[in-house]
């Protein structure tokens, strides 16, 4: 149970273009995801909470109208990163967790991995 | 706020034991995970604790102790393709927070 598929696992974009990231949940409802952000040889670090049919809330340093989160659905939320830049290349990780959950272990994602050149 | 600490790397000689700790500080405690995460790849779930006590699942064991804020995970019987980066994550009344990795690396 509690499987997550995020999409796509890979993308490489100019700068100055946006690229969006899917996050499933696949045999649950996900009330929550959570967004997290890894950069080489560093922890994950969460970037922003979204709970389905609110607004995210997005950690501090994490500009909201640069990574767009959208939680439309029990089962998919989508980051939508805004006029990629290259320092915006990082290993992009979603997880989420369903109703009554919250005492459970998260899954993740298997990860994007942006490249903006 | 919330905090952990981990070593940042072991080594150690395939087929033996490695044990590594994790030290936290939070507010609102549910439990204790860890996670294995490979070059490139996600971070693979691996084992949770929500109480005292020592949690079995194959050649990986998991331990924690909520009256001294600490657990640690080990791992029994090392093979190559456990090296990899470990880490440690407390639930609490915020999201998930991770501790900054424990790199393990196994050799011959």
């Amino acid at each position: 149970g509690a499987v997550v598929s995020q999409h796509p696992s890979r993308v490489i974009c100019k700068s100055g273009t946006s690229v969006k990231i899917e996050c499933r949940s696949l045999d649950f409802q996900a009330t929550t995801m959570f967004w997290y952000r890894q950069f080489p040889k560093q922890s994950l670090m969460l970037m922003a909470t979204s709970n389905e049919g609110s607004k995210a809330t997005y950690e501090q340093g994490v500009e909201k109208d640069k990574f767009l989160i959208n939680h439309a659905s029990l089962t998919l939320s989508t980051l939508t990163v805004t006029s990629a830049h290259p320092e915006d290349s990082s290993f992009y990780i979603c997880s989420a967790r369903g109703r009554n959950m919250y005492n459970s272990p998260l899954h993740f994602g298997n990860g994007t991995r942006l490249t903006v050149t | 706020g919330q905090s952990l600490e981990q070593p940042s790397e072991v080594t150690a000689v395939e087929g033996a034991i490695v044990q590594i700790n994790c030290t936290y500080q939070t507010s609102g405690f549910y439990g204790l995970s860890w996670y294995q995460q490979h070059d490139g790849g996600a971070p693979t779930f691996l084992s949770y604790n929500a109480l005292d006590g020592l949690e079995e699942t194959g050649r990986f064991s998991s331990f924690l102790s909520r009256s001294d804020s600490y657990g640690y995970l080990l791992l029994q019987e090392l093979q190559m393709k456990d090296s990899a980066s470990y880490f440690c994550a407390v639930s609490g009344n915020t999201p998930l927070v991770f501790g900054k990795g424990t790199r393990l690396s196994v050799i011959a």
